[in-house]
């Protein structure tokens, strides 16, 4: 069980918005610790999506981005495209166990 | 721009030592913090720990006793070391660049399986 909660899977027709959530704890994003989001496509290795909470690195689609508030984050995907369909990850720091965690990944299907 | 390349055996048998390293290549290592993450196949994805050029390591407390993370800066390069693995132990192993806390950028990964 990830110390990070997502949900399995999301859904959404193209052109549509949809978020994802991801819950933590007093330890870590309650904490105040960042919250980065991963892009996993079909066989390829993770990319930073959105870090620090709501910053997307360069060439990031503006369509793509995060807010945190209390223990949860979410990425919202606004405008969704087939190429959207992925893995998503969060990322945060947890102070108990002294290192990073993940949440435990959703997988978004463009139906 | 930096790129990260991992290379390992590919088989390892259980009980014995896996052995994976990252190449860094575009930069240089130092300056920086070096991660080792996991994700079985189909499955999510675990911090395995980190190394600092300057020799500095934090492991997740699940692994600690199994796992050595070590870094040679003549060669631009960083090991990961898992000791007694098991079948659990079967996953993709990546490496990553840690700055400020976030992982970027990622190699390509390489499948480590553990069987007889």
């Amino acid at each position: 069980q990830s110390v990070l909660t997502q949900p399995p899977s999301v859904s959404g027709a193209p052109g549509q918005r949809i978020t994802i959530s991801c819950t933590g704890s007093s330890s870590n994003i309650g904490a105040g610790y960042n919250v980065h989001w991963y892009q996993q496509l079909p066989g390829t290795a993770p990319k930073l999506l959105i870090y620090d909470n709501n910053n997307r690195p360069s060439g990031v689609p503006d369509r793509f981005s995060g807010s945190k508030s209390g223990t949860s984050a979410s990425l919202a995907i606004t405008g969704l495209q087939a190429e959207d369909e992925a893995d998503y990850y969060c990322h945060s720091y947890d102070s108990s166990l002294s290192g990073s965690v993940f949440g435990g990944g959703t997988k978004l299907t463009v139906l | 721009q930096v790129q990260l390349q991992e290379s390992g055996p590919g088989l390892v048998k259980p009980s014995e030592t896996l052995s994976v390293t990252c190449t860094v290549s575009g930069g240089s290592i130092n300056y920086y913090y070096w991660t080792w993450i996991r994700q079985p196949p189909g499955k999510g994805l675990e911090w395995i720990g980190y190394i600092h050029y300057s020799g500095n390591t934090n492991y997740n407390p699940s692994l600690k006793s199994r796992v050595t993370i070590s870094v040679d800066t003549s060669k631009n390069q960083f090991s990961l070391k898992l000791s007694s693995v098991t079948a659990a132990d079967t996953a993709f192993y990546y490496c990553a660049r840690q700055a400020h806390s976030r992982f970027d950028p990622w190699g390509r990964g390489t499948l480590v399986t553990v069987s007889s």
